[in-house]
């Protein structure tokens, strides 16, 4: 069975706060680790997919780091605002692999 | 306009009944998928599409079927619903890639509840 875990499982901050949020995967036949923002009532939207070891991503005040190697992702926000309030999603693919596997994802509340 | 729509967006219905989730893209996009979301658990997937001939299942395929009328159009049906069959739906399309690495875009998902 090939799990990811995000954690944590939710976040509070203050509007300003940089927060950061980690992804974990198996990192044998790694193939791609997608991150996707999911706001409430709304479509999970794409905001990175990443596929090399040492990958750097960014979006804005949205970042992304992959280590394939160790089996993990960091998604950084720089100077969060209330706009950022939404879960945050991470889902990997192995090689040969039929799927993407979804972690839970973190919330993120923003707060004034 | 929404380039990934689903109907119904909410659905009520009543174990044992038939229903069918629709999803259309104007995406043009060949890979269209199904997904469910229960609380607690990521997205799962259940069937999957790479064009209008061909059609796989997911991870959790039993109890449902699917039809890809058409190069924008793919059906979800649950032949005898069961109340946990109930979940929030996402259809999702992405362009024609490698080894699930492409992008997918996703619709607004149709809440479901079976009594």
């Amino acid at each position: 069975i090939l799990n990811v875990e995000q954690s944590p499982q939710s976040l509070h901050v203050q509007e300003g706060d940089s927060t950061n949020f980690t992804c974990s995967f198996p990192s044998s036949n790694f193939y791609a680790l997608h991150w996707y923002r999911w706001e409430t009532a709304k479509s999970p939207e794409a905001l990175f997919v990443m596929t090399l070891n040492g990958d750097e991503k960014k979006k804005g005040r949205i970042s992304a780091t992959l280590n394939t190697k160790e089996g993990y992702s960091y998604l950084y926000i720089k100077g969060s605002q209330p706009e950022d309030s939404a879960t945050y999603l991470c889902a990997f693919s192995v090689r040969g692999g039929n799927k993407l596997t979804f972690g839970t994802g973190t919330q993120l509340k923003v707060e004034l | 306009d929404a380039d990934v729509t689903q109907t119904p967006r909410n659905r009520i219905t009543k174990t044992g009944k038939r229903i069918m989730l629709e999803c259309s893209q104007t995406k043009g996009h060949d890979r269209m998928y199904w997904y469910r979301q229960d609380p607690g658990l990521g997205l799962r997937l259940i069937y999957y599409s790479f064009d209008v001939k061909d059609i796989n299942k997911g991870e959790i395929s039993d109890g449902y079927s699917v039809s890809r009328q058409a190069q924008a159009k793919f059906s979800l049906s649950l032949e005898s619903a069961i109340p946990n069959q109930t979940a929030l739906y996402f259809c999702a399309t992405s362009e024609v890639g490698t080894g699930w690495q492409e992008t997918q875009y996703f619709g607004p998902g149709t809440r479901l509840l079976v009594l």
